[in-house]
């Protein structure tokens, strides 16, 4: 079974700090997301990457960046947090399109950040 | 933003009866895919439906999908207590030909008493 490892479970942080939230997959898979969900709002998409070095915005990257230097780590950034970035995390992965195969998404168990 | 809108927000059933969620979107789609998420953890892959099927099975699963009305049902048939969870509805859309980006509904929370 693919299996997305994400490294905290539960994280407590200050204000301001600079916190990395990081995301293993062990599958080979091109394509990985960070999405963040809140009560009410669902899941957002912050950033993706479609291969190593790779990065595109989603629809909510404000206060957020990520790495991608090897294929299976992609990593999220709070360059300073801030409380409203309170939330779960949850990181995904898909292998890259190849011809007319469709693929479900693998999450990790999710990292549920409180911003003191 | 949010692709989907899931109806209804929140279902109680007994075990043994069946559960119908549905969800509709917005845009041109690849596929449309069904998670479920137990009380604060990530999210588990259920079923796929393609753009050009109308109509998938799995297990206890039904999916359905209609593109003319943009929307579709998730149909769990004879529920047990195990299957108290949220399910979220989320479409699939290529925006590169490296990738594809997933976009999911609000979601729908089942509670099945025994």
């Amino acid at each position: 079974d693919v299996k997305v490892t994400q490294s905290s479970r539960y994280l407590v942080k200050r204000t301001g700090e600079k916190v990395f939230l990081e995301c293993v997959q062990d599958m080979d898979h091109e394509n990985m997301f960070w999405y963040r969900q809140d009560p009410g709002l669902g899941l957002r998409l912050i950033y993706f990457s479609y291969d190593v070095k790779m990065k595109e915005k989603g629809d909510i990257p404000e206060g957020y960046s990520v790495s991608r230097e090897k294929k299976e780590r992609f990593s999220l950034i709070l360059e300073s947090a801030s409380t409203n970035q309170t939330s779960m995390y949850l990181c995904a992965s898909r292998p890259g399109n190849r011809g007319l195969r469709e693929y479900g998404y693998t999450f990790g168990s999710g990292t549920r950040l409180t911003v003191v | 933003s949010q692709q989907g809108e899931e109806d209804p927000q929140a279902l109680s059933i007994q075990e043994g009866e069946n559960a119908t969620m549905n969800c509709s979107y917005k845009t041109s789609i690849n596929n449309l895919q069904w998670y479920r998420q137990n009380s604060g953890r990530g999210l588990v892959h259920l079923i796929l439906i393609r753009s050009n099927e109308r109509e998938k099975h799995s297990g206890r699963l039904r999916v359905t999908l209609d593109t003319s009305k943009k929307s579709s049902s998730l149909l769990i048939t004879a529920s047990r207590a195990a299957d108290t969870a949220s399910y979220f509805c989320a479409t699939d859309v290529m925006i590169k030909a490296a990738g594809n980006k997933l976009t999911f509904g609000g979601g729908t929370r089942v509670l099945v008493k025994p």
